[in-house]
């Protein structure tokens, strides 16, 4: 089964913070993602990557960055936590131009 | 405006009963995707549609894409409580890495 994890389910932090969201896949898929899920609003793409050490925008990216130092492993980062990025961030991996599978989510409450 | 709009926003229906929803885009869908979300959690892969036309079944539960590629349906025969969740469809309308634009969701209640 294909598998994708996210370090967290629930987190909190604090305005100002730096805060690390970890997504790992194990299927050796070459494109990972970064979303955000808020009410009224659905998926939003931050970012996303299709190779290693690549990396592309997505529709939201202010206040994001990411990184993928390896194949299975696309981190998250948001430089100083605001409370407007309190959200449910969902990440996913593919295979080029299949379905993207989607890891459990991490909600993230900034205060 | 969402490029990817998908009616109704919201369904109660009685167990047994059928249902649609509908995702619709001005632009080509090139990869129609539908989800499946249970509150709080990750999505879940239901189907995926590429050619105009093209059907998909998996137990009690059709996808279809329309010829001009701009509109896909989800229809459920004889809903169960276990359908119960938020319907998400997603589209490649760009044509390029497999960028998906996903539209709001329908939120499905079923009442047994």
């Amino acid at each position: 089964d294909v598998k994708v994890t996210q370090s967290s389910r629930y987190l909190v932090k604090r305005t100002g913070e730096k805060v690390f969201l970890e997504c790992v896949q194990d299927m050796d898929h070459e494109n990972m993602f970064w979303y955000r899920q808020d009410p009224g609003l659905g998926l939003r793409l931050i970012y996303f990557s299709y190779d290693v050490k690549m990396k592309e925008k997505g529709d939201i990216p202010e206040g994001y960055s990411v990184s993928r130092e390896k194949k299975e492993r696309f981190s998250l980062i948001l430089e100083s936590a605001s409370t407007n990025q309190t959200s449910m961030y969902l990440c996913a991996s593919s295979q080029q131009y299949n379905e993207q599978f989607f890891g459990p989510g991490t909600r993230l409450t900034v205060l | 405006s969402q490029e990817l709009e998908q009616s109704p926003q919201s369904l109660i229906v009685q167990e047994g009963k059928n249902l649609t929803i509908n995702c619709t885009s001005s632009k080509t869908l090139y990869g129609l995707y539908w989800y499946k979300q249970k509150y709080g959690e990750g999505l879940i892969f239901l189907m995926m549609l590429q050619k105009g036309g093209e059907e998909k079944s998996h137990e009690k539960i059709t996808a279809k894409l329309d010829e001009k590629k701009q509109q896909s349906s989800l229809h459920i025969t004889a809903s169960q409580p276990s359908h119960a969740g938020i319907y998400l469809c997603g589209a490649d309308i760009s044509g390029g890495y497999q960028k998906v634009t996903f539209g709001i969701g329908t939120k499905l209640q079923v009442i047994p």
